[in-house]
């Protein structure tokens, strides 16, 4: 399994774009890369998911370099709520089977 | 997306007995997953379950503390059995659908 690492902390101030990247050098060829968000109290929330290149939905961006060693996680122009725990999550699927390995997660502070 | 519920949200418990925390889904999926997050610390895969045959428990978890029941492909139930201090943390629940993971609200467990 992919160990995943991220740094423990950041912080921000809102309005401004937040990029957070994981390393997951082990990454197999089968392994896509999730991310999650999670507030205190509650279930980590699904962001955004990819196998390489980039990736954008309505809330975040995902890059992954070609050699998918990495990838960052960029929050446009965040705001106070935007203030979670991030984790980097890689996902092997493999048949029904399927392997879960969570990194250590990134607490992110939003300022005003 | 999936939508998952848990019961109970929250419970005190006295060590030396057990606790049933039940999971339910709006769907019908093949594998659902039970996690344990103790406090300030990452998510930590328990066990998967899938409908009709035994549990898969991961390293340092067994099926006589952690009891797991999956009696059909929407409801799940995790028992944490003999609870000692040691096992307070919030249990969640999850379920693969399209590729994402989702996870539900979780039980937040404090043994006394």
């Amino acid at each position: 399994l992919a160990k995943t690492t991220q740094p423990i902390s950041m912080d921000s101030y809102e309005g401004q774009e937040v990029n957070i990247t994981c390393s997951h050098n082990n990454i197999a060829t089968n392994d896509y890369i999730t991310w999650y968000q999670q507030f205190p109290s509650q279930g980590p929330r699904f962001i955004i998911q990819g196998y390489k290149t980039k990736v954008t939905n309505e809330v975040a961006s995902l890059f992954i370099p070609a050699d998918r060693k990495s990838s960052t996680l960029s929050l446009p122009r965040v705001s106070l709520s935007d203030t979670a725990v991030y984790y980097c999550l890689v996902v092997r699927t493999s048949g029904s089977a399927r392997q879960l390995t969570f990194g250590s997660g990134t607490q992110l502070t939003v300022l005003p | 997306s999936a939508v998952i519920s848990q019961k109970p949200s929250r419970d005190i418990c006295q060590r030396g007995t057990s606790l049933t925390i039940q999971c339910q889904v709006d769907s019908q999926v093949t594998m659902m997953f039970w996690y344990r997050q103790q406090p300030g610390q990452s998510l930590t895969l328990i066990a998967t379950a899938n409908q009709g045959s035994e549990a898969t428990y991961e390293s340092g978890f067994v099926i006589d503390k952690f009891p797991i029941s999956r009696p059909n492909l929407t409801f799940s139930t995790l028992t944490v059995s003999n609870m000692s201090p040691e096992d307070s943390s919030i249990y969640l629940c999850s379920v693969g659908q399209g590729g994402t993971q989702y996870f539900g609200p979780g039980t937040r467990l404090l043994v006394l």
